[in-house]
């Protein structure tokens, strides 16, 4: 059965360094998102993208952040100066239509130390 | 602010019980509504999908949806120790199209 895929499982980093987290979505799929869940809470929305382009972000998707579909089958998160506040899961989720099911992948662990 | 809110439990069972499980959320507009389940440390898990008022079941989950209520309930049948974990409710549509999750109820399906 397709799945969503993420690398790496864990990324550990020093705060205002760059890290590249990247998904690979179902290959039939349109619509991408990452969300990211910081630990006892709820899973936020960070951006969705279609078209190639951002269609929908966040209050917490600021300039340091950014998404790139760099081939026809990978998804990044950019973060270009972590921040301790950085530290969580990322999830990474497709769907092959805006109201259905998003499938999600097994998620990043980032820690900012 | 568009919500959706679960009660964080836990909510305790004992094993072959029925569980239940609640949510409402604020955006009228909203149009899917899912659950979710998520074991520590892991991903969300799609348990059902719904889309119009009723009731859907598939095996031992049964989805309810009111939308007069703005009222999303998951039944868990014969409930077993490997059902504990933390379900998530989410909801798309309405003002933005996202999902917007709950913080999540914890169910303890004790033996």
């Amino acid at each position: 059965e397709p799945e969503v895929t993420q690398t790496p499982s864990h990324q550990v980093t020093q705060m205002g360094q760059e890290v590249i987290l990247r998904c690979v979505p179902i290959s039939n799929h349109l619509y991408f998102y990452w969300y990211r869940q910081i630990l006892g809470q709820k899973v936020e929305f960070l951006v969705s993208f279609y078209n190639n382009e951002i269609s929908e972000k966040s209050e917490i998707f600021d300039d340091q952040f950014s998404v790139e579909r760099p081939d026809g089958s990978n998804f990044t998160l950019k973060i270009r100066s972590t921040k301790l506040e950085d530290s969580a899961m990322y999830f990474c989720a497709s769907t092959s239509r805006g109201a259905d099911t998003q499938y999600f992948g097994p998620g990043t662990r980032l820690t900012v130390l | 602010q568009k919500e959706v809110e679960q009660n964080s439990g836990p909510l305790s069972v004992p094993e072959g019980a029925i569980a239940s499980l609640n949510c409402t959320y604020s955006d009228r507009g909203s149009q899917s509504f899912f659950w979710y389940r998520q074991y520590s440390g892991k991903s969300p898990e799609l348990i059902m999908s719904i889309y119009s008022n009723g009731d859907k079941e598939d095996g031992r989950f049964t989805a309810q949806l009111n939308k007069a209520s703005q009222y999303v309930s998951l039944l868990i049948r014969d409930s077993q120790p490997s059902d504990s974990a933390t379900y998530l409710c989410a909801v798309w549509g309405g003002a933005t199209n996202k999902l917007i999750f709950g913080t999540g109820t914890l169910l303890a399906v004790q033996p």
